[in-house]
């Protein structure tokens, strides 16, 4: 099992340019999460999947845009990257049951707009 | 969301039992509280949950008093391994389950 992946694992971006995130899991996990991290902080949370075909906004959407077509994979998409998106990001999978819900995060992509 | 409320910092020694203490007075009745590790330039991992009194895995403790207004993290004998941002987070257990990050306790594990 390879758990959580994320393509690429860094990227460089001028001001303007598009591109999109990859994460896969293979736990057949329900729920789905992208969350970014910026330097000495917490993370959070961009938007989420419930499942496939759903997506929802989290606490920092602006910017960005996601899909889930096949419930193992989650996308997230930079339209038009702004410096502000500078950040380390993380996409992060569970199964959504009652009790411990732990999450599995993938090891994250740092992107750098220029 | 329950807000949590977390020391920023705290050092310890190889060997010492190590707690973390968390305050989440907002606490709601289907609320968790969950503890996750990050090491640097990884994704944080899944420590510990309870809903109330103890809890207790191969990695860690949690204890959580009858009002659930706080918890403590217990790491028995650190090692260096240790050295990591700990974070506690309260998790509805219904909805997106999406986890709330504030920034966290640096634990730095000396020799």
């Amino acid at each position: 099992n390879a758990g959580v992946t994320q393509t690429p694992k860094f990227r460089v971006l001028k001001t303007g340019q598009s591109m999109t995130l990859l994460c896969a899991q293979d736990m057949n996990h329900e729920y789905m999460y992208w969350y970014r991290q910026d330097p000495g902080m917490g993370l959070r949370l961009i938007h989420y999947s419930v499942g496939e075909g759903t997506t929802a906004k989290g606490e920092v959407p602006d910017g960005y845009n996601v899909s889930r077509l096949k419930k193992q994979n989650f996308l997230l998409g930079l339209e038009s990257a702004a410096p502000s998106q500078t950040s380390v990001y993380f996409c992060a999978s569970s199964s959504g049951g009652v009790g411990v819900n732990e999450q599995f995060f993938g090891p994250g992509t740092r992107l750098t707009v220029l | 969301l329950a807000k949590t409320t977390q020391p920023i910092s705290m050092d310890s020694y190889e060997g010492q039992e190590v707690n973390i203490t968390c305050s989440h007075n907002n606490i709601a009745t289907n609320d968790y509280i969950t503890w996750y590790q990050q090491f640097p330039s990884q994704g944080p991992r899944f420590i510990i949950q309870g809903y109330k009194t103890k809890v207790t895995n191969e990695v860690a403790s949690l204890f959580i008093p009858a009002d659930r207004k706080s918890s403590t993290l217990s790491l028995p004998r650190v090692s260096l391994s240790d050295t990591a941002v700990y974070y506690c987070l309260v998790v509805p257990n219904t909805g997106r389950r999406a986890l709330t990050f504030g920034s966290g306790t640096r634990l730095q594990v000396q020799p």
